[in-house]
């Protein structure tokens, strides 16, 4: 039983470099998110998907896009990376939009930006 | 504004001896709470939470969690502690802005004592 897969598991990019981060879950979970988790600071969301077809902003969106391909899939970009966007990167899903519902985590992508 | 904050970055703890993590929260109208656990190199797993209903809620791994609405708290306790135990504690608690998101708090290292 998979869960939630993210890849790759590491990373290390040049500043201004790009680069996707995938995540897929089997699950059946209609909601997704992405965090990024910094020492100190607890996780903090990025972006997250309702739904299939739909994403919206969460509290960091700057530097970042998000693509829903499907139900099982939701990636997240870096259009042109920063030493600030230095992070571990966890992809979440959940059944519903309704929080009450916990939430799934991957293992993470741990990005390094020189 | 709302907020999550556990106020300890660490707790130490003998196994066998009872453990306390704790968390404060700061939101309008009535809460839904949540504990998560982080081991290294992998992403949060749900322990429990508090929806409504009885103050004390029971969760996996033996641990269980204390509602308390006039301190605004929900500390996580277990009887004896594991020396498996060791590791992140994330406190969270629902966005009343939106149904969807959650605040985490900054996290507790517990580290448990052979």
């Amino acid at each position: 039983n998979a869960g939630v897969t993210q890849t790759p598991k590491f990373q290390v990019l040049k500043t201004g470099q790009s680069m996707t981060l995938q995540c897929a879950q089997d699950m059946n979970h209609n909601s997704m998110y992405w965090y990024r988790q910094d020492p100190g600071m607890g996780l903090r969301l990025i972006y997250y998907s309702a739904s299939e077809g739909t994403t919206d902003k969460g509290e960091v969106p700057n530097g970042y896009n998000v693509s829903r391909l499907n139900k099982r899939e939701f990636s997240l970009r870096l259009e042109s990376a920063a030493p600030s966007q230095t992070s571990v990167y966890f992809c979440a899903s959940s059944v519903d939009r309704v929080v009450n519902q916990p939430q799934h985590f991957g293992d993470g992508t741990r990005l390094s930006i020189l | 504004a709302q907020s999550v904050a556990q106020p300890e970055d660490q707790v130490n703890v003998a196994e066998g001896n009872p453990l306390t993590v704790k968390c404060t929260y700061s939101v309008s109208g009535n809460p839904y709470l949540f504990w998560y656990v982080q081991y290294p190199n992998r992403g949060l797993q749900f322990l429990l939470k508090y929806i409504t209903g009885d103050n004390l809620v029971k969760g996996s791994y033996g641990f269980e969690a204390e509602f308390n609405k006039s301190q605004t708290s929900f500390h996580l306790k277990k009887p004896s502690a594991l020396v498996s135990d060791s590791a992140l504690y994330f406190c969270a608690v629902r966005d009343m802005d939106s149904s969807y998101k959650l605040i985490f708090g900054s996290g507790t290292r517990l580290l448990v004592r052979p």
